[in-house]
């Protein structure tokens, strides 16, 4: 079962521009992770978020949590080709299918 | 720093071999889980397990089991291989304490390819 679904399930910017990714969520949480994922790798968790907050920062990324919408959206300032990845959503154990994000030089 | 570690980065078996991925973290975890992961569908849990020799059915158990002698390792057996098991897999460990209990950390990954 899907808790996390992504939104887009592709993106593409230019280096330079903020990007931006949301998901959905269909339970009640406590918390929300985002993962990054490079191609042909293990996921890296970026950042937690907790139910009780609705927006938390982490250098270029700012993560925002939405619990009457049962919605978070995670946003990259100022990409880099660096950035260039799959971004996933979860909730405990469940995660969304990701955003591939690329960003073109 | 956290380490998960599994056994192969690529794998390639034939149909009906019995396979096994293993699995190591060096963070004294109690949780771990393994996830195989497709095009346009992303990760799917399969097993996972919350202390030594316990474990627990994920969404897709199907031709799959674990098994889980010791805390550090957690380990994926495919027990005949078929094509449709082609994908890749990847390990996790979590803390259950306080602090941020649901954060994983994932190995690699292992490519499985199955002929």
């Amino acid at each position: 079962s899907q808790q996390g679904e992504e939104d887009p399930q592709a993106l593409s910017i230019q280096e330079g521009e903020n990007a931006t990714m949301n998901c959905s969520y269909k339970t009640s949480i406590n918390n929300l992770q985002w993962y990054r994922q490079n191609s042909g790798r293990g996921l890296v968790h970026l950042i937690l978020i907790r139910s009780n907050e609705r927006e938390k920062h982490s250098g270029r990324l700012r993560v925002t949590l939405d619990t009457s919408k049962k919605s978070s959206s995670l946003l990259i300032t100022a990409s880099r080709a660096a950035d260039t990845a799959s971004y996933f959503c979860a909730t405990k154990i469940i995660f969304g299918k990701g955003t591939r994000l690329h960003i073109l030089p | 720093d956290v380490k998960v570690t599994q056994s192969s980065r690529y794998l390639v078996k034939r149909t009906g071999e019995k396979v096994f991925l293993e699995c190591v973290q060096d963070m004294d975890h109690e949780n771990m889980f393994w996830y195989r992961q497709d095009p346009g569908l992303g990760l799917r849990l399969i097993y996972f397990s919350y202390d030594v020799k316990m474990k627990e059915k994920g969404d897709i158990p199907e031709g799959y089991s674990v098994s889980r002698e010791k805390k550090e390792r957690f380990s994926l057996i495919l027990e005949s291989a078929s094509t449709n098991q082609t994908s890749m897999y990847l390990c996790a460990s979590s803390f259950q304490g306080g602090g941020s209990p649901d954060t994983q950390y994932f190995g690699p990954g292992t490519r499985l390819t199955v002929l």
